[in-house]
């Protein structure tokens, strides 16, 4: 069964650019999670679709980040324009409707200098 | 969502039995307990959930007091490969729309030989 798939796997821009990661979940996986994970942190939920639509937003800074998740399968988080602490790695997970867990891709590394 | 707290580090040597201790005092009663493994640079990955009693798979075993505020993973037998940081989740089933995934600090544990 093929993972979450991610893209890219890292990623380097200057303060005040923009940048958009890219995930694909698995098959039939109605839920999709994107998370950001600084060093030496947890995982910090950003954002939850349930298929096309927006579960939970609420920690997403919404002056610079945004998401979508278009026909309910692949998603793109977006950047704009990025600041230094927005260096993390970006994951995203994705679950069945009725699952009991959740599966992560291998995620993106940000460095923004 | 109910708050976890779990140890920050814990070191261990292969062959031995290694129990992290999670307490969730304000836990709901429709929360599950959920914990995930995360090794360096790669996403989380499920191992186990639980409600009540005691759950075990192949990987690990989740013990719950009847009063569900406090959970234990015991992982048997671990070697240098469980090397990794341990995340206690407390809420919803995510079968149920809305059901979240957030994430604490994390157990780093240390398998040493």
């Amino acid at each position: 069964e093929a993972g979450v798939a991610q893209s890219p796997r890292y990623k380097i821009i200057e303060k005040r650019q923009s940048v958009a990661f890219w995930c694909n979940p698995i098959s039939g996986h109605a839920t999709l999670y994107w998370y950001q994970q600084i060093l030496g942190q947890g995982p910090k939920l950003l954002i939850q679709f349930q298929n096309n639509g927006v579960v939970d937003d609420s920690q997403l800074p919404k002056d610079r980040f945004s998401a979508e998740r278009l026909k309910g399968v692949d998603s793109t988080l977006k950047i704009q324009p990025a600041k230094l602490e927005d260096s993390a790695v970006y994951l995203c997970a994705s679950s069945f409707p009725r699952g009991t867990e959740a599966f992560f891709g291998q995620g993106t590394r940000l460095t923004v200098v | 969502l109910a708050k976890t707290t779990q140890p920050i580090s814990m070191d261990s040597y292969e062959g031995q039995e290694v129990n992290i201790t999670c307490s969730h005092n304000n836990i709901a009663t429709n929360d599950y307990i959920t914990w995930y493994q995360q090794f360096p640079s790669q996403g989380p990955r499920f191992i186990i959930q639980g409600y009540k009693t005691k759950v075990t798979n192949e990987v690990a075993s989740l013990f719950i007091p009847a009063d569900r505020k406090s959970s234990t993973l015991s992982l048997p037998r671990v070697s240098l490969s469980d090397t990794a940081v341990y995340y206690c989740l407390v809420g919803g089933a995510i079968y149920n729309q809305g059901g979240k995934l957030i994430f604490g600090q994390g157990t780093e544990l240390s398998v040493k030989p």
